[in-house]
Order: structure tokens, then C-alpha cells, then sequence
């Protein structure tokens, strides 16, 4: 069974700072990566996806993600951060060509201070 | 265009009690998806509708949740007796296609509270 890893469970940051999420998976083959997003009192929103291709993949918001095959890895990134990005931020994965359920991580909460 | 939207927002019963949850999907999405949040763990799926059929019910907990999709638009969620581990946010999200790739629009959720 598939199964998703974020290690920071709250990050605080102030603004214009430089942020990366981490997120790993394992699963024995092939996936389809997101980043959703939370802020608050709001529906969980896509950031974005990979499924092929360049493995760097940018998003809504400023955001980008790398994929890292070799260590499963789908970290996500912002080079300067707002206060408008405190949120909750969900790594998630599906199988290639498989299933179409998400397996999700635990979720980071990011607090940005002014 | 409408997004997907639950109801009710929030929910608070009694242990033993029914409880049941609606989501209606974006219009001319055929997929339905159920998935739950409990406090401080992971958002696990439930289950998943292509239009009226159930294509995968493996993460529904136990025969005390029913969902269905009568007609292949609006889905409910009925937990009949609820216990106190059934407390968390309920999501649900729609797409349009058949495919793992094909994004999964969520709706805000509703929050149960068993208590």
C-alpha cells in the first residue's frame, strides 16, 4: 500500500522568507504527485500536480515542487512567502494509470508572520 | 461555475444517533469521491462514485456508513449508529474524467462531532 510522509507538522516563517515543504512517498511504482492547499475557512484547493515530464513543476500562487525520483521525494517550494500563504498544505499521491483515490500525507500547517 | 458544496457545514450528535451528509458535486462531473478527516491525522478516502455505481468502497470503515448516488448527481453519507470515533470532517470532491491524473475539486466539508 501506497503511503505519504511530511515531516513538518507546523512551520512558522515570516515573510519573505524562503520555504520548502518536504514530502515523501513510498509505493513500488509509478505515481501522480499533488500539493493542495487550505486556507482558512476554505475548500482544499489544487497547487498543483506531476504526472510526466519536466520533474519541476510550478503552481498557482508562486509555488513550485520538485520530483525526485531517486528519493521519492515531492518537496514543495516558494522563494519568498506571504502572509496570505498561511495555510495548510497537503501532500497527495495516486498510482500511474491506476486507481483514482488520493492517498494523503498528514498535512504542514504554515503560520507566516508579518 | 458552482463548486462542490456540502451540507450540513457542521454537525453535532449523540453517540447512537444518524447522521447523514450531503455533497453535491460540479454539474457534469461523474466522479464522486468521499474521504475523511479525523483530528490531527491524515485525510483518508472512503469512496468512490462513477455516477450511480460504486467503483471503490475499500476505505469505508465498517457497515455503519452507507453512501449513495441516486441518479448519478448528489451523493449522501449516512452513519447509522454513530460512535465517537466516527468524529472528523467529511469532504467530498468531484471530477470530470476517469483518470488518476484528472484534478479532484473538494468541497469545504462538514465537521461531525459525536458525542
Amino acid at each position: 500500500a501506497q503511503s505519504v510522509s511530511q515531516h513538518n507538522h507546523h512551520v512558522i516563517l515570516s515573510e519573505a522568507a524562503s520555504l520548502e515543504l518536504g514530502c515523501n512517498y513510498s509505493y513500488g511504482g509509478t505515481v501522480n504527485l499533488f500539493w493542495y492547499v487550505q486556507y482558512p475557512g476554505q475548500h482544499l484547493q489544487l497547487l498543483l500536480k506531476y504526472f510526466s515530464g519536466d520533474p519541476l513543476v510550478k503552481g498557482i500562487k508562486g509555488f513550485e515542487a520538485e520530483f525526485i525520483k531517486s528519493k521519492f521525494s515531492f518537496n514543495l517550494r516558494k522563494p519568498s512567502v506571504q502572509w496570505s500563504d498561511t495555510a495548510e498544505y497537503f501532500c497527495a499521491v495516486n498510482p500511474l494509470g491506476g486507481n483514482e483515490k488520493l492517498t494523503f500525507g498528514t498535512g504542514t500547517r504554515l503560520t507566516i508572520i508579518p | 461555475e458552482a463548486g462542490v458544496t456540502q451540507f450540513p457545514s457542521h454537525s453535532v450528535i449523540e453517540k447512537g444517533q444518524t447522521v447523514t451528509l450531503r455533497c453535491d458535486p460540479i454539474s457534469g462531473h461523474d466522479n464522486l469521491y468521499w474521504y475523511r478527516r479525523v483530528m490531527g491525522k491524515e485525510i483518508k478516502f472512503l469512496l468512490h462514485f462513477v455516477k450511480e455505481s460504486k467503483q471503490d468502497e475499500s476505505g469505508m470503515p465498517n457497515n455503519r456508513f452507507l453512501a449513495e448516488r441516486t441518479g448519478g448527481t448528489y451523493s449522501t453519507l449516512k452513519v447509522q449508529p454513530a460512535e465517537l470515533e466516527d468524529s472528523g470532517v467529511y469532504f467530498c470532491a468531484s471530477s470530470q474524467r476517469l483518470a488518476a491524473t484528472d484534478t479532484q475539486y473538494f468541497g469545504p466539508g462538514t465537521r461531525l462531532t459525536v458525542l
